[in-house]
């Protein structure tokens, strides 16, 4: 069964570095997103991307936070100077339609554990 | 207000044993749908089962079902015969319809289940 796929599973940052978190979506799909999940707490919405635009993002998403799709295959998310509050899992979605037909599952790649020391 | 309200931090069960996982939401949207993911300790986000707000019939899944009471606004996760490997943090989500093309999963707390031998 196709997946989405995300590397590295972990990494280790220090405060102000940036990073790059990787992702590959299932390929037929066409909606793409960020969620992150702080270690005990709920899973929070960052940003969808869809026809290589941001069409939605939440109020975590600030300057510091950018998506790309650099090619047919890739979706990262980079955090430009990274904190100590960002440190969480971040999991990386994709669907294959849009919510104009809500029965669309996300289906979610197996995260990256973002540690910002 | 909270969009999803998962009010069971934690729910122990013997292994055979069915088990319900509770779930209310609110939305003022009359197309929505209700996601239920399953989180082993590996932090993987697996897809189990979804509602759609016009479905008329309870969904199912193998082992799990979803007991749809749109007038109570309650979708609540049935898992039946319980395995060792059902336990894992349960998080029932919901995705409306309207409004932006694109709008996103809001997530609940999630229930931690814990299964018995």
């Amino acid at each position: 069964e196709p997946e989405v796929t995300q590397t590295p599973s972990h990494q280790v940052t220090q405060m102000g570095q940036e990073v790059i978190l990787r992702c590959v979506p299932i390929s037929n799909h066409l909606y793409f997103y960020w969620y992150r999940q702080i270690l005990g707490q709920k899973v929070e919405f960052l940003v969808s991307f869809y026809n290589n635009e941001i069409s939605e993002k939440s109020e975590i998403f600030d300057d510091q936070f950018s998506v790309e799709r650099p090619d047919g295959s890739n979706f990262t998310l980079k955090i430009r100077s990274t904190k100590l509050e960002d440190s969480a899992m971040y999991f990386c979605a994709s669907s294959e339609r849009s919510a104009l037909t809500y029965n669309s599952p996300l289906h979610f790649g197996n995260g990256t554990r973002l540690t910002v020391t | 207000a909270q969009k999803i309200t998962q009010t069971q931090p934690g729910m122990f069960v013997q292994e055979k044993e069915a088990v319900t996982l509770d779930c209310t939401y609110d939305t003022s949207d009359q197309s929505y749908g209700l996601f239920w993911y399953k989180q082993p300790s590996s932090g993987e986000m697996i897809f189990l089962i979804y509602q759609g707000s016009y479905d008329e019939q309870n969904a199912t899944e193998g082992r799990y079902s979803l007991n749809f009471q749109k007038a109570r606004k309650s979708a609540n996760l049935v898992i039946s015969a319980s395995q060792l490997g059902d336990s894992a943090m349960y998080f029932c989500a919901m995705r409306e319809g309207q409004g932006s093309g694109y709008s996103t999963l809001t997530f609940g707390k999630g229930t931690m289940l814990l299964v018995s031998p």
